[in-house]
């Protein structure tokens, strides 16, 4: 069965710097999606970066970036220069075609300090 | 564009008593889900439409039924509801090629 690992359940990271949460994922597929979904206390999901499996390539946008280990089944996201409005929960997830459902990690609540 | 909308955004219940939240989403998307989301827990897969006329269970779908309507409108009904389903639902909907699943704002459910 395919699941999701957030092992870091809090992070904090002052303001202006660069924050990393990790990430795993343990799958038998070759073709899958990886996402970042980020809830803050309003509780709307929104999708922050997502990844395909057979790119090779990270995923970038703006401030966001991913480190993508396929062999290791890792998916980290990099924060670089952290906002207050960062603030958030930040949910990773997994998809594939063969079950047309997408699998949640338990979050991790990212602080941002002033 | 709406999005994916959702009603009501916040309801209290006695156990037992019965209700329908509702979805609905604009973007001519085929598969939707209902999701419900606990303290400490990701979002759970509750019960998912593949088309219009199809429904299938997702990780947790007891004490719900759903009905897809149309495409555009996939409702969850609790027909007892139970303290145990103290949550917050989410409906989404997924964008084929992107396979991108775009979520409403949520229904926070109290069960007393």
């Amino acid at each position: 069965a395919q699941t999701v690992t957030q092992s870091q359940p809090e992070m904090s990271v002052q303001e202006a710097e660069t924050v990393t949460l990790s990430c795993t994922y343990d799958t038998s597929e070759s073709d899958y999606y990886l996402f970042w979904y980020k809830q803050p206390p309003s509780r709307q999901m929104i999708l922050v970066i997502r990844q395909e499996a057979y790119k090779q390539q990270n995923a970038t946008e703006n401030r966001f970036s991913v480190n993508f280990q396929k062999a290791a089944k890792s998916f980290s996201l990099k924060i670089s220069d952290s906002q207050l409005g960062d603030a958030a929960m930040y949910f990773c997830a997994y998809y594939t075609y063969n079950t047309d459902k997408l699998i949640f990690g338990t979050g991790t609540r990212l602080q941002v300090f002033p | 564009n709406a999005g994916v909308t959702q009603t009501p955004k916040f309801q209290v219940l006695k156990t037992g008593q019965s209700m329908t939240l509702q979805c609905a989403q604009d973007m001519n998307h085929n598969s939707m889900y209902w999701y419900r989301q606990d303290p400490g827990m990701g979002l759970r897969l509750i019960y998912y439409s593949a088309s219009e006329g199809t429904t299938d269970k997702g990780e947790v779908p007891n004490g719900y039924n759903v009905s897809r309507l149309n495409k555009r409108e996939f409702s969850l009904r609790l027909e007892s509801a139970a303290p145990s389903q103290t949550s917050v639902y989410f409906c989404a909907s997924i964008n084929r090629g992107s396979e991108t699943q775009y979520f409403g704002p949520g229904t926070r459910l109290l069960v007393l």
